[in-house]
């Protein structure tokens, strides 16, 4: 099955400074990359996701990249912002249908 | 409802017994998902239900796990015989899309204390 690796496990940026999470992934097959933000006490929210016949993604501060050769996505949080702060996950889905997740990012911004 | 329900909320239970739990996905969602959050840790497949195809059973930690859903609506995922590992949050999700794409939404969880 599927087995997702993710890199950092904490993160410590200052604020307005980038922050940069990366993605394995195992199973070629997959082919929707999802990433999940968590607040401290709520639950997972979706911020952005690529699929696999796209190499990057924008909306507005946060971009993801996807690199299908190497097995390896990336999320890119630019002009980071104390709010910022919370838990990322990255996923992957395969033909299966269910969806895998990192071990999750902790990112803290200090203002 | 408006999102997906989880309950009980809460629940603390003593080792050795067993507890079931329940999620109502959005109307609609014909997939469903079970997760199990430890304490700071990431999130645990468990289960995935697609609409009336046979679940994908990969995640369950052992057979003191199991779940059920009724066509495409409410789910109750069963642990029997507690035991303090067993201590999480376990989330629920439901989308549209199956096999493909779809975003996940997600419940508040239900937070399982075993003593």
């Amino acid at each position: 099955g599927e087995n997702v690796e993710q890199h950092p496990s904490t993160l410590s940026v200052q604020e307005g400074d980038s922050a940069v999470i990366k993605c394995t992934y195992s199973d070629s097959a997959s082919n929707y990359f999802p990433w999940y933000k968590q607040e401290l006490g709520k639950r997972p929210q979706l911020i952005i996701d690529i699929r696999s016949n796209v190499g990057e993604k924008k909306d507005q501060r946060i971009a993801v990249t996807l690199n299908k050769t190497a097995k390896h996505f990336s999320l890119h949080i630019t002009e980071t912002q104390p709010e910022d702060s919370a838990v990322y996950f990255c996923a992957a889905r395969g033909n299966q249908g269910n969806l895998i997740f990192g071990k999750g990012t902790k990112l803290s911004v200090k203002p | 409802g408006a999102g997906v329900s989880q309950s009980p909320s809460n629940k603390v239970t003593e080792k050795g017994k067993d507890v079931e739990l329940r999620c109502d996905p959005i109307s609609g969602h014909t997939a469903l998902y079970w997760y199990r959050q430890r304490l700071g840790q990431g999130l645990e497949f468990l289960i995935y239900f697609q609409g009336n195809s046979a679940p994908d059973k990969s995640g369950l930690p052992s057979d003191r796990f199991s779940a059920e859903r009724t066509g495409e609506s409410v789910s109750t995922l069963t642990i029997q015989r507690t035991q303090q590992k067993d201590s999480a949050v376990y989330l629920c999700a439901s989308s549209t899309l199956a096999g493909a794409s779809g975003e996940l939404f997600f419940g508040e969880g239900s937070r399982l204390t075993v003593l």
